[in-house]
């Protein structure tokens, strides 16, 4: 799996958009970038993927860059229950029945009140 | 309405006991995963049900047995638990044959004595 860097550790006021970025340069053709968050105590959760045009969903907006070196993650409106440890994985598409997930550190966000 | 459930949420228990936890999805998935944590940053795959059918074991010890009675529920008995054997274990369901949506439990913390 390609290397991604992450920020230790970001804050975000409660309401407004948490961007969190991601750093992968060294990301091949046929690699999607994946995000996951884990909340404390809890087990990790999907939250979006994408190989190089932007995606949304219910939870998230991905921006990959053109040149797909880094990508952000976008929460529009982060609330309370958003702080938790999210991670940025590239890897290929996981199509088999079971794979290994090697998390980096990841960016610790914390939604303020 | 929780989508993965797993029972008990901590475990304690002496060398050489035998004990079960408990999954079940009621999401409708087709396919459930097993994975032990022993690190923030590495999730390892134990093992992948598809319709109750057994794909994926990779080396874990004969001492662990899963048992899928039905496509919601998937099982892990350990018999002769060892001090290694502690660690944070993960439930998880997802829809074949892609599992990057795959929804975790909440993790069951196993601690051997």
């Amino acid at each position: 799996d390609a290397k991604t860097t992450q920020p230790t550790s970001m804050d975000c006021a409660e309401g407004r958009a948490a961007n969190l970025p991601c750093n992968h340069s060294t990301i091949s053709g046929n690699e999607y970038v994946y995000w996951y968050r884990q909340i404390h105590s809890q087990g990790p959760q999907y939250i979006i993927h994408g190989l190089k045009n932007n995606e949304t969903n219910e939870m998230a907006s991905l921006i990959i860059t053109e040149d797909r070196k880094s990508s952000t993650l976008i929460l529009p409106h982060a609330t309370l229950r958003d702080t938790a440890v999210y991670y940025c994985i590239v890897r290929t598409p996981i199509s088999n029945y079971g794979q290994n997930f090697v998390f980096g550190p990841g960016t610790r966000l914390s939604v303020l009140p | 309405d929780t989508a993965v459930s797993q029972t008990p949420k901590y475990l304690v228990t002496q060398m050489g006991n035998d004990k079960s936890i408990k999954c079940e999805q009621n999401l409708g998935h087709d396919t459930m995963y097993w994975y032990k944590q022993d690190s923030k940053k590495f999730l390892k795959i134990m093992f992948s049900y598809n319709n109750k059918e057994l794909i994926i074991n990779e080396t874990v010890p004969n001492r662990f047995s899963p048992k899928s009675p039905d496509k919601a529920h998937l099982n892990l008995h350990i018999n002769s638990l060892e001090l290694g054997d502690s660690a944070v274990y993960f439930c998880a369901s997802s829809q074949v044959p892609y599992q990057e949506t795959q929804y975790f439990g909440p993790g069951t913390r196993l601690l051997v004595l």
